[in-house]
This record gives structure tokens, C-alpha cells and sequence, in this order.
């Protein structure tokens, strides 16, 4: 069993639409959660990064980590077509950082 | 600007060649990674090094080399025992304390084999 897994999609929508995506882990030493989006032949850009349970919220983006059920999503709200892309969920313990396999996003105009 | 720095963007390796790839940060961080990145794969962790003169393998060191004798440079070597190694390469670092974990990343080196 991988130590976290993503659904690597594709998955498309209209523009506007809400988005949800997904990883769940199956390590408890992960404690810190981050979300990366990443365009074709581009390095990975963070987007966002928690290490309580609850929700972040950052604009049309909101990080929610669900510790008990080692369940994290990132939700993206009146999506755009520029959110096309990859986004990695990744997360991390007293050392390494693992990712998930990522999703890939297409926002249809 | 801050930032990490790899180099070359492009690569072309002949069948039993080594290589090596460059990884810099102007950052101050005191961790830095290593991935390859596969089409469907997600990022797979080669190897890692949380401080100067120290390096632990991650999932799929084989084939390959590191050293960390700067703080700012991580190079990686593909050495001809790595039977697939056209990929995409990404490096990364963090801080590595508790409080400043997240990591950020160099806009990588695409490697092929001819």
C-alpha cells in the first residue's frame, strides 16, 4: 500500500464549477500538509500548507485536513481555466516528504 | 531573488554514461530532495539530505548518487547502473525545522537517454 494516494484523474469541468480533490495516507507521523499545482514541463509550485486539522482558506482555495480519518482535500472555488494543471498533495513527518501521484485538472472555458 | 536552481534544463545521456545533475539554492535551507517524475507517476523520492555531509536514500535510489558538501548544492549523478533514466528531475529544499517544513522547487531537468 502506497503511503499516500491521489486519484490521478484526468478530471474536467466547467469553468466556474466548485472543485474538490483528494488524497488519503495511511502514515500517522504526518503531520504537515501541503497542496502544489504544477504545469506541463514546470517544476511544482506550493499552494498551500497546514499541519492542524480544520480549513485554510486562501482566496478561491481551501486546505482541509481530517487528521482522524487521514483525509485531505483542496477545494477550488469559481475555477478558471489558468487552474488547469496538476495538483500534488504532499505530505510530511520528521523527515522525508512524500506525494501523492497527483491529479490532473482541465477547466473547460 | 531566492530561489533554487537546476541546471541543465535539458540533457541528452548516451547508453552507459554517467551524469550529473545541478541543484542550487540561495534559500538557507537545511534540507533538499531529489525526485524523479514519471508521466501518471507522481514524484518518487530518490534521495534526500537533511544536512551538510549527510544524505539518506529515499524509494528509488538505485542507480544513482548524491553528495552534500555545501549547504546550497545537492548535485545528483545517474550513473549507467540506472537502467531507465529518462525522466523528468526535481529537486527541492526546506527549511527543515518544525515550524517552516513546506518545500519549494527548482523548475527541473529533463533527462534522455539516445
Amino acid at each position: 500500500q502506497k503511503e499516500v494516494e491521489q486519484d490521478p484523474g484526468p478530471l474536467s469541468v466547467p469553468e466556474g464549477a466548485i472543485v474538490s480533490l483528494n488524497c488519503t495516507y495511511s502514515n500517522s507521523a504526518f503531520q504537515y500538509f501541503m497542496w502544489y499545482r504544477q504545469y506541463s514541463r514546470k517544476g511544482p509550485e506550493l499552494l498551500m500548507y497546514t499541519y492542524s486539522s480544520g480549513n485554510k482558506e486562501d482566496g478561491r482555495f481551501t486546505a482541509q485536513v481530517d487528521k482522524s480519518s487521514k483525509y485531505i482535500s483542496l477545494f477550488i472555488r469559481d475555477s478558471q481555466p489558468s487552474d488547469s494543471a496538476t495538483y500534488l498533495c504532499a505530505m510530511k513527518g520528521a523527515q522525508k516528504l512524500v506525494f501523492g501521484q497527483g491529479t490532473r485538472l482541465t477547466i473547460n472555458p | 531573488d531566492g530561489g533554487i536552481t537546476q541546471s541543465p534544463k535539458y540533457l541528452f545521456r548516451k547508453e552507459g554514461q554517467n551524469v550529473t545533475l545541478s541543484c542550487e539554492q540561495n534559500l538557507n535551507h537545511d534540507a533538499m530532495y531529489w525526485y524523479r517524475q514519471d508521466p501518471g507517476q507522481g514524484l518518487r523520492l530518490i534521495y534526500y539530505s537533511q544536512i551538510v555531509n549527510d544524505f539518506q536514500k529515499g524509494d528509488i535510489a538505485e542507480g544513482y548518487s548524491v553528495s552534500r558538501e555545501k549547504k546550497e548544492s545537492f548535485p545528483l549523478t545517474v550513473t549507467s547502473a540506472q537502467k531507465n533514466p529518462t525522466a523528468f528531475y526535481l529537486c527541492a529544499s526546506s527549511k527543515g525545522d518544525r515550524l517552516n517544513t513546506e518545500a519549494f522547487f527548482g523548475q527541473g531537468t529533463r533527462l534522455t537517454v539516445v
